[in-house]
């Protein structure tokens, strides 16, 4: 099984807004990164920490924890979120990282 | 505002070994995790192992046993080998940063990502 659990896919509406989830037991102790990927290109981080926004992303993307849960909401999405959006936290049972099975962002 | 460039073979055979390497250019080795990331054709990521500037490293289990990380600080060099491959091993790899933050984690720069190809 897998340490965190993300739904494989989710769409939203131009302009809408979408809630991507991350389930796993070290999410109770350590918060998620979040990495947006489209096709071609490596991993870009979107937010980390609690809610923390590096450089250059844009305010309509926002984290939440709660329990054993961390989301990721994009506000607003826009065409350019149409991405794979991965989770990342510690292994629940190692000191290692690890990554959700990412989710599929369309918008429509 | 550091940049990783990675490069190594891409086509291997079967019970061969993987070797790749990433040179970091615009930062300090310092302060930092450096790893190792895969992620299979239409799949998702998968953490190989992290080494620290010291040359600590920290593997995935699943891979233990036949992953190999060593950096050159001399050289800002940063190598990855994993032998004995399979078909399984296919797809792109990536070398990026692990950064902390007081209590936060984070990879913050990857590299371009380097496909290779398991086939006999």
């Amino acid at each position: 099984s897998s340490d965190l659990t993300q739904d494989p896919a989710v769409s939203v509406a131009l302009g809408q807004t979408v809630r991507i989830t991350c389930q796993g037991d070290s999410l109770r102790s350590y918060y998620a990164s979040w990495y947006q990927q489209k096709p071609g290109q490596a991993p870009v981080v979107v937010m980390y920490g609690r809610n923390k926004r590096p450089s250059g992303i844009p305010d309509r993307f926002s984290t939440f924890r709660s329990g054993y849960t961390a989301s990721l909401t994009i506000t607003g999405a826009q065409a350019e979120d149409e991405a794979d959006y991965y989770c990342s936290s510690r292994a629940s049972s190692g000191n290692h990282w690890v990554f959700g099975g990412g989710t599929k962002v369309t918008v429509l | 505002q550091v940049q990783l460039q990675q490069w190594g073979a891409g086509l291997l055979k079967p019970s061969e070994t993987l070797s790749l390497t990433c040179a970091v250019a615009g930062g300090s080795f310092s302060g930092f995790y450096w790893t190792w990331i895969r992620q299979p054709p239409g799949k998702g990521l998968v953490l190989i192992g992290e080494i620290n500037h010291s040359g600590r490293t920290n593997y995935n289990p699943t891979f233990m046993s036949r992953v190999t990380m060593s950096i050159d600080t001399s050289k800002n060099l940063l190598s990855l080998e994993l032998s004995s491959v399979t078909a399984a091993d296919a797809g792109v790899y990536y070398c990026a940063r692990g950064l902390v933050v007081v209590a936060d984690f984070y990879f913050d720069s990857w590299g371009q990502g380097t496909l290779v190809t398991v086939s006999s």
